[in-house]
């Protein structure tokens, strides 16, 4: 099946610094590609919708200048958490599809900001 | 707006009962519903979609429009069923994005 990894899982960093996540599609080429956030024991929410080539779409209530999204090409987006702060700290999680209908997740990458 | 909701937020059964994990929805349109599975330490991953109409590790799920329902269920659980399960929601002209349900937890003890 559709493979998609993101990088890193884990990371630690001081508040006012910016922290950058990579998401891949390691074997298929990623039409579109999404951002979710995840609380403790809580659901996810999605953030942005992001397309190869333009401006990735934002969810009502996502600081657009917080998380900084890049989909420079069809198999990697990258979602910037700029002047991170604690509360940022969560559980992000990208998924992408190749327009099938079907999403492929990746593994989260947990984001502790101290 | 579209919503997903999964009343119960922790399912504890025995293994070899059945199990049913309940999931609602709001949407005016016609959506399209899935159940996504999320094992411990694992990635979350495609149970079933409802136009697929398949049966994945024993598990079915039929979309009921009046009711707006979309029930995951499971004649026999098995313990490697313990797992996270999430109910969501795609509507066809947002593209794929997913409007995701509270999760349910299963626990299936021996």
């Amino acid at each position: 099946g559709a493979v998609v990894s993101q990088h890193p899982s884990r990371v630690i960093c001081k508040s006012g610094t910016s922290v950058k996540i990579e998401c891949r599609s390691l074997d298929f080429q990623a039409t579109t590609m999404f951002w979710y956030r995840q609380f403790p024991k809580q659901s996810l929410m999605l953030m942005a919708t992001s397309n190869e080539g333009s401006k990735a779409t934002y969810e009502q209530g996502v600081e657009k200048d917080k998380f900084l999204i890049n989909h420079a090409s069809l198999t990697l987006s990258t979602l910037t958490v700029t002047s991170a702060h604690p509360e940022d700290s969560s559980f992000y999680i990208c998924s992408a599809t190749q327009g099938t209908g079907e999403l492929f997740f990746g593994e989260g990458s947990r984001l502790t900001v101290l | 707006a579209q919503r997903v909701t999964q009343p119960e937020k922790l399912l504890s059964v025995f293994k070899g009962a059945p199990v049913e994990l309940k999931c609602n929805y709001s949407y005016s349109g016609s959506p399209e519903l899935f159940w996504y599975v999320q094992y411990s330490r694992q990635r979350l991953q495609l149970l079933l979609r409802h136009i697929s109409r398949e049966s994945i590790k024993g598990f079915t799920a039929d979309l009921n429009k009046g009711e707006t329902s979309f029930h995951l269920k499971k004649p026999f659980a098995q313990e490697e069923d313990s797992a996270m399960y999430y109910c969501a929601l795609s509507v066809s002209a947002a593209g794929n994005k997913l409007t995701f349900g509270g999760g349910t937890r299963v626990l299936v003890k021996p």
